[in-house]
């Protein structure tokens, strides 16, 4: 049972250059989330997605964008990275959005040089 | 900023005694969580408390809800050394951002053996 997965688990950039970060989950949850986490700022939601086919905005959406490729998948878009984006990328998931618990993947540690 | 705020930001104990982490939040709330994060892992969902609920156990956690203080407490009894993690508060503020997930910046909890 392999839960929510991240891949890469970790990636150096060079300013300026674009990745994806790519969540799958196997749990059939509808709610999917995008976290950064920075030292002493814990965590904060980038975007969400309450089901398949709608995005919303979280805190700190600037400089990324997210795609609901389907149920089960949901990507996170660096067009182009700056070293403020250097963190760990946590993707998430819940069944319904509101009164349930998320589960974590493992995290993509991401340096921007 | 929606985030909740634990309180204190580190904790040191040794094993058999009490741990307890309070968090304090700004908006109200649908439910609040707690979770945990081994260092280099991703959050690990602990217990979710709606906001008509006072109490909660589960195992050796036990947390309160006092809405009209705005804060929640988490007590972890008879710690153990595998206790020592980061310990979050996460509140899902209900309305227009319900089910969106938002964190403080987390306790640290060492449990000396």
């Amino acid at each position: 049972n392999a839960g929510v997965t991240q891949t890469p688990k970790f990636q150096v950039l060079k300013t300026g250059q674009s990745m994806t970060l790519q969540c799958a989950q196997d749990m059939n949850h509808n709610s999917m989330y995008w976290y950064r986490q920075d030292p002493g700022m814990g965590l904060r939601l980038i975007y969400y997605s309450a089901s398949e086919g709608t995005t919303d905005k979280g805190e700190v959406p600037n400089g990324y964008n997210v795609s609901r490729l389907n149920k089960r998948e949901f990507s996170l878009r660096l067009e182009s990275a700056a070293p403020s984006q250097t963190s760990v990328y946590f993707c998430a998931s819940s069944v319904e959005g509101a009164g349930t618990e998320a589960f974590f993947g493992q995290g993509t540690r991401l340096t921007v040089v | 900023s929606q985030q909740g705020e634990e309180d204190p930001q580190a904790l040191s104990i040794q094993e058999g005694e009490n741990a307890t982490m309070n968090c304090s939040y700004k908006t109200s709330i649908n439910n609040l969580q707690w979770y945990r994060q081994n260092s280099g892992r991703g959050l690990v969902h602990l217990i979710l408390i709606r906001s008509n609920e006072r109490e909660k156990h589960s195992g050796r956690l036990r947390v309160t809800l006092d809405t009209s203080k705005k804060s929640s407490s988490l007590l972890i009894t008879a710690s153990r050394a595998a206790d020592t993690a980061s310990y979050f508060c996460a509140t899902d503020g209900g309305g227009s951002t319900l089910g969106r997930l938002y964190f403080g910046r987390g306790t640290q909890l060492t449990v000396w053996p």
